[in-house]
């Protein structure tokens, strides 16, 4: 049973088309987050959402949509793809404990090449 | 920025227990340490974490050292699958409730025969 999975896992595109990337976690948890991690393997978190609300959003071009249909599912929408787009993309969840939230979980990445 | 520093690269002989540093001299007192690990291609794994006592699970113990200033990962019989990068990280899970980890370059552990 796969806890957080995302599809596709690798994605081929041309510049200035637009892609989406889909996560969903079975874990129950309220807490869904997207990260990226570039060609020098840095992870930077980029959105994260708690019961379908966007709570951050660490200064990512507007290019970039994440949207949450259900607390489930954390989709990431991507206009006009650039070169610099090329990267992993880590979809993780997390509880929300006590008012704050626990341990992240990762999907496998989908590794997205812009050419 | 990440608030923790780390060796770039360790090596381990397998069998033998990996000792992972990390230093965290500006850790507040609400602030837990967090250890994930990255097996290459594969996302991030979670491994433990503490606030100040010294914890154990299945994967590893966690030594935090009484002035909380540093900290160190013990993976107690090291084997080839447990090479990856380590990312020890500090964070209040409760400031803001945003969640985020901020990840520095970790300490890549080759593992050898």
């Amino acid at each position: 049973d796969t806890a957080v999975s995302q599809t596709p896992k690798y994605l081929v595109t041309q510049m200035g088309n637009d892609k989406s990337i889909k996560c969903e976690q079975n874990l129950g948890h309220d807490t869904m987050y997207w990260y990226k991690q570039d060609s020098k393997k840095f992870l930077k978190i980029m959105f994260s959402y708690n019961n379908k609300e966007l709570i951050i959003n660490e200064t990512v071009p507007n290019r970039f949509s994440p949207k949450s249909p259900d607390k489930a599912h954390l989709n990431l929408h991507i206009n006009s793809l650039e070169l610099g787009d090329s990267a992993v993309y880590f979809c993780a969840s997390s509880p929300w404990t006590s008012g704050g939230t626990d341990t992240q979980y990762f999907g496998p990445g989908t590794r997205l090449t812009v050419l | 920025d990440a608030k923790t520093t780390q060796p770039t690269s360790m090596d381990c002989a397998e069998g033998r227990a990996a000792n992972l540093p990390c230093n965290h001299s500006t850790i507040s007192g609400n602030e837990y340490v967090y250890w994930y690990r990255q097996i290459h291609s594969q996302g991030p794994q979670y491994i433990i974490h503490g606030l100040k006592n010294n914890e154990t699970n299945e994967m590893a113990s966690l030594i935090i050292t009484e002035d909380r200033k540093s900290s160190t990962l013990i993976l107690p019989h090291a084997t080839l699958r447990d090479t990856a990068v380590y990312y020890c990280i500090v964070r209040n899970p409760y400031s803001g409730n945003t969640g985020k980890l901020i990840f520095g370059q970790g300490t890549t552990l080759q593992v050898k025969p």
